[in-house]
């Protein structure tokens, strides 16, 4: 079963604007922690930020934030004031306890963003 | 500080050779992951290190895969008797433990079997 499902594969903004890449997760550990990774066209994998399962507030950083909805088993990041830059794809990524493959990534299909001037 | 290292950056070989992945983690970083990105595939966990040890092989596709750390530091991803099936990028990432998650990705090496 997927684990990590990213439903947009492609997403448009509109430079300065503010953007938000789904992302739901399926786990029955109670310990987990969801990733956003970004992957320009250079093919390098950027950390972007990271929500554990019992932080109590959504993670922040920079332009990144991460809407945390447990009930709804949703991690979507949201970016705001896009810039060109950002065009890239985005991957979702979930660890789960240390039993499953010492806190490997297991990553969905990713969003291709492409923001426009 | 340097960020992961992974050699060589792009690989071709023939169908049937073997081939060596090198990666060479953050200093202090006790956890090394070794991941495949295909097109067809995503991106795929193959196999990961705590200091030496290698406590889970199950991501690893086929019994051609093998992988080894030395010193707590480089690891070398072999693949043998290459199939063109094995083509992608294969990217390494560490982690550095002490209630730390995010892992840390280097530039991958791109392997192409023809």
């Amino acid at each position: 079963a997927q684990k990590i499902t990213q439903t947009q594969p492609g997403m448009f903004v509109q430079e300065k604007e503010a953007v938000t890449l789904d992302c739901t997760y399926d786990t029955s550990d109670p310990s987990y922690g969801l990733f956003w990774y970004k992957q320009p066209s250079s093919g390098e994998m950027i950390f972007l930020i990271y929500q554990g399962s019992y932080d109590q507030q959504n993670a922040t950083e920079s332009r990144y934030s991460l809407n945390f909805q447990k009930a709804r088993k949703s991690a979507n990041l949201v970016i705001s004031a896009s810039q060109l830059g950002d065009s890239a794809m985005y991957f979702c990524a979930m660890r789960e306890g240390v039993r499953n493959s010492g806190y490997a990534l297991n990553f969905g299909k990713g969003t291709s963003l492409l923001v426009t001037p | 500080g340097a960020g992961v290292s992974q050699s060589p950056s792009n690989k071709v070989t023939e169908k049937g050779k073997d081939v060596e992945l090198r990666c060479d983690p953050i200093s202090g970083h006790t956890a090394l992951y070794w991941y495949r990105q295909s097109l067809g595939q995503g991106l795929e966990f193959l196999i990961y290190f705590q200091g030496n040890s290698a406590p889970d092989k199950s991501g690893l596709p086929s019994d051609r895969f093998s992988a080894e750390r030395t010193g707590g530091s480089v690891s070398t991803l072999t693949i043998q008797r290459t199939q063109q099936e094995d083509s992608a990028v294969y990217l390494c990432a560490s982690r550095a433990g002490g209630g730390r998650y995010e892992q840390y990705f280097g530039p991958g090496t791109r392997l192409t079997v023809t």
